[in-house]
């Protein structure tokens, strides 16, 4: 049972543009909302997180989106540099506790 | 403080052989949590404890799985009678409980052939 999804495995995306990742999840109840980063042979790295009573939270080139209605978030890098190839997590809570994980989306910036 | 600390970072055991993973949290959190992540995967939660108390175990936990934590510190995470399935990463991450994230450890890989 996925709870949260991400659909598109991998993502590839000129330097300089926006790169918008996407998530879905099913359950209800979850109440917050994070996005990780992931290189290899490191842990997961925290990005950006957003409440469910909110829509929108910002951090520099990091903007996090939340539709409750359709439960669906998304994370928007711009511009995308280089450094952000990695793979990205989406991730949900009900409570902050446990984290449910997606499946992660590779994220590749082109030069 | 360096932030999480996981130990070994990579391990490679026989079929059949017991291994003990050790993980060090963040000094000021009381939260600590496993997960487990296997190739092409998201990290999945296997257990968490607050202090020394472990709060919550998932199914995932079989009972060849036990976790440890005490005088909650640094806790230990051993699989007994490993076997070719129990080959993943496994991350130990801490909290504080407030709503920033969790801090995770690099991991400890763990292959068994």
């Amino acid at each position: 049972d996925q709870q949260v999804k991400q659909n598109s495995p991998s993502l590839s995306v000129q330097e300089g543009r926006i790169s918008i990742l996407n998530c879905d999840y099913t359950n209800s109840m979850f109440d917050y909302f994070l996005w990780y980063k992931k290189y290899p042979a490191e842990g997961p790295t925290f990005l950006i997180s957003i409440s469910s009573i909110k829509d929108k939270n910002e951090d520099g080139r990091f903007t996090v989106f939340l539709n409750k209605s359709a439960k669906h978030l998304s994370l928007h890098i711009v511009p995308s540099q280089p450094g952000d190839s990695a793979v990205y997590f989406c991730a949900a809570s009900i409570g902050n506790e446990k984290l449910t994980f997606g499946t992660g989306t590779r994220l590749t910036i082109i030069p | 403080d360096t932030g999480v600390s996981q130990d070994p970072r990579h391990k490679i055991t026989k079929r059949g052989q017991n291994v003990t993973f050790r993980c060090d949290p963040i000094s000021e959190h009381n939260r600590l949590y496993w997960y487990r992540q296997t190739l092409g995967q998201g990290p999945e939660f296997l257990t968490y404890f607050q202090n020394e108390a472990q709060l919550e175990k998932s199914r995932l936990l079989s009972d060849r799985f036990s976790a440890e934590r005490p005088k909650g510190s640094f806790s230990t995470l051993e699989i007994q009678r490993t076997e070719q399935g129990d080959s993943a990463m496994y991350l130990c991450a801490s909290s504080s409980g407030d709503r920033y994230g969790y801090t995770f450890g690099s991991g400890t890989r763990l292959t068994v052939v």
